[in-house]
């Protein structure tokens, strides 16, 4: 059964700190995501990453950077946080073959006070 | 750019009735467009996607989706609602099979009993 997870599954934090975001895959998809769910927006991309160590910015990656180190780990960073930043944070993943689709983790969500 | 236009924020249906949620969308070539379901407190799950070729594509649990490139449209249906159905509904559109995917704001589907 393939399987996004993310961790951890709520957060919260204080304006200024750090904060990292997991996120897991066990189907081998070279390509993986980060974006935020905020009311009335839908998702926006943070992040792409195609492989290890290649990663691109998204529509909104203003104050997040990202790390990729293994294929089924991929990491979203915020250094300092801001209280904006808080939502609902997704993870995703999708081979890099044929026709297929994007597969979504449970989410995060995160309140920065 | 492209974009996607989901006109209603919230639709109620009694249970049993039929469905359709609207979604329109932008885009200057060949649009791979699809539908996902987010279920309370859960991740994006697809529910059906569009590739150039028949215009009406059917999905999981009833559901169907009309593409209309004159009307732009990708308008979402099932002909009788379930309660389960209660969720939000998401469409998106990718101009590359799905690497990148532009959501549009939901819809709020809500049943009554």
């Amino acid at each position: 059964d393939m399987k996004v997870t993310q961790m951890p599954r709520y957060l919260i934090k204080r304006m200024g700190e750090n904060v990292l975001l997991e996120c897991g895959q066990d189907m081998s998809h070279e390509t993986m995501y980060w974006y935020r769910q905020d009311p009335g927006l839908g998702l926006q991309l943070i992040y792409i990453s195609y492989d290890v160590d290649s990663n691109s910015e998204g529509d909104i990656p203003k104050g997040y950077r990202v790390s990729r180190k293994k294929r089924e780990h991929f990491s979203l960073i915020l250094d300092s946080a801001k209280t904006n930043q808080t939502s609902v944070y997704f993870c995703a993943s999708r081979p890099n073959r044929g026709r297929d689709t994007q597969y979504f983790g449970p989410g995060t969500r995160l309140l920065v006070l | 750019a492209q974009s996607v236009t989901q006109p209603d924020a919230r639709v109620t249906v009694s249970e049993g009735a039929s469905l359709q949620l609207r979604c329109k969308y932008s885009y200057f070539g060949t649009p791979y467009l699809f539908w996902y379901v987010q279920y309370p407190r859960q991740g994006l799950q697809l529910l059906l996607k569009y590739y150039p070729g028949d215009p009406v594509v059917q999905g999981v649990n009833g559901f169907e989706a009309e593409f209309s490139k004159s009307n732009s449209s990708f308008h979402l249906r099932k002909a009788s609602v379930h309660w389960s159905d209660w969720a939000v509904y998401f469409c998106a559109v990718s101009g590359n099979m799905g690497y990148k995917l532009t959501f549009g704001t939901g819809t709020s589907l809500l049943v009554d009993p």
